[in-house]
């Protein structure tokens, strides 16, 4: 069975980064047809797509994230990880990784929570 | 930016049937059609169908989804207390390449 796991800082200081890592096991991120991705959800709102990476390193960012996300993979150690840059207090949210083929969202981690704060 | 829209809240009797509705436009749910998801409190999300009808091994037969032009419908029969919980509708923008959400239904059973 494929299992995610999300790890990094609880928390972070406004105006720096946030770095989030999903270590998989039990399946591989090269698996064909699977999109390596982050969506996160402020507390008591709705989820948020942050954006993925495929196996040929291509990646789709939500526009409104765009200019402050960078996904990557680690395919030696199996891992994937998330970048937010100039993070502020709306930042604070559960954020969570997953593999998905398409809208088939196949696997989740059970999610990191972020605060950002002073 | 182009979203999917859901009814904020609906609440059904026990053993009734829901309906949830999930609206956008021709560059997401009336091209590739949306997804389903179910979450309840504290828990991580969970897929109950994704494109026409396919529900994941383990999805129970009383999710259905089906869609109608722009919109995208999920169907729940014989509504049981544990079906009490957010549920979210996804699609794919061509227009955008973005995955949306939209703003998630809660479902009360009475």
């Amino acid at each position: 069975q494929v299992q995610l796991q999300e790890s990094g800082p609880g928390l972070v200081q406004p105006s720096q980064t946030l770095s989030l890592t999903c270590t998989v096991s039990g399946g591989s991120i090269n698996t064909d047809g699977y999109y390596c991705s982050w969506i996160r959800q402020p507390a008591g709102k709705g989820l948020e797509w942050i954006g993925r990476i495929y196996i040929t390193g291509n990646t789709n960012y939500n526009p409104s994230l765009q200019s402050r996300v960078t996904i990557s993979r680690d395919t030696s150690k199996n891992q994937f990880s998330l970048q937010l840059n100039s993070v502020t207090a709306a930042d604070t949210a559960i954020y969570y990784c997953l593999m998905a083929r398409g809208l088939n969202f196949d696997y989740w981690g059970q999610g990191a929570l972020v605060t950002v704060s002073s | 930016q182009a979203g999917l829209t859901q009814p904020p809240s609906v609440s059904k009797g026990l053993r009734q049937t829901a309906t949830l509705t999930c609206t956008g436009n021709n560059n997401n749910i009336g091209n590739e059609g949306a997804a389903w998801l179910q979450q309840h409190k504290g828990h991580p999300p969970k897929l109950l169908s994704y494109r026409s009808n396919n529900r994941p091994s383990g999805i129970s037969e009383r999710f259905s989804t089906s869609r109608s032009g722009n919109t995208a419908s999920l169907t729940i029969v014989g509504l049981q207390p544990e079906d009490e919980a957010d549920y979210y509708c996804s699609a794919w923008d061509s227009s955008l390449s973005v995955v949306l959400f939209g703003g998630g239904t809660k479902l009360t059973v009475l």
